[in-house]
């Protein structure tokens, strides 16, 4: 089962911040972050283990709740180049699948 | 760096024709998996291989099948195209995982190939 992103789309001024969130169903074992710019190929952000701990990355940081069974990707002082759809992908400890989000679309305008 | 290489970015077929799309990825990496990308649906999994001659199915295998017969490549197969398979195919690799029970290693996406079945 997908898991459900939040919001399906947000648009900041560069500068802004923004938080997606990511959410299961069911219990999770990892939470992983990718980030697809228009034509181009999805690109790997960061992975959240089972065991809470927050990750960062620049500007870009992250959470895992393990007992909410959700994960928020944290983005600070946006920059142009943040623009693009994210994606969460769950794994439920099933044979090492990930089940991906529908995506979240960044737009930052100057 | 990691490259994954799909053979087309662009493909037009016609209904009823079989189809091959190939991935090549050249970091040694023993999971393999192809994805379609539709609009507001995201990135769904039709089929993964963790090993040569190995595969799985994923969550939408129906009308697809898969071939792995050297580790670095990975080839899709439509049997028969059929108009609702018009999308966007991703591949992707990853290193084998660490044994743990969860997915610690990223996946590594080819750039796509957009296919039109007409």
């Amino acid at each position: 089962q997908q898991p459900v992103q939040s919001p399906q789309a947000v648009i900041l001024r560069e500068g802004e911040d923004a938080v997606i969130n990511c959410s299961s169903s069911k219990a999770l074992y990892s939470v992983h972050w990718y980030r697809q710019k228009h034509g181009e190929a999805p690109v790997f952000l960061m992975i959240l283990l089972k065991g809470g701990e927050q990750k960062g990355h620049d500007k870009i940081s992250a959470s895992f709740n393990e007992k909410k069974q959700q994960s928020s990707l944290y983005l600070t002082a946006s920059q142009l180049s943040y623009s693009g759809t994210y994606f969460c992908g769950t794994d439920g400890g099933s044979n090492y699948k990930l089940t991906f989000g529908k995506g979240t679309l960044l737009t930052v305008n100057p | 760096d990691v490259k994954v290489t799909q053979s087309s970015r662009y493909l037009v077929k016609r209904t009823g024709e079989k189809v091959f799309l190939e991935c090549v990825q050249d970091m040694d990496h023993e999971n393999m998996f192809w994805y379609r990308q539709d609009p507001g649906l995201g990135l769904r999994l039709i089929y993964f291989s963790y090993d040569v001659k190995m595969k799985e199915k994923g969550d939408i295998p129906e009308g697809y099948s898969v071939s792995r017969e050297k580790k670095e490549r990975f080839s899709l197969i439509l049997e028969s195209a059929s108009t609702n398979q018009t999308s966007m195919y991703l591949c992707a690799s990853r290193p084998e995982t660490e044994l743990t029970p969860y997915s610690n290693q990223p996946q590594h996406f080819g750039d796509g190939t957009r296919l039109s079945i007409l």
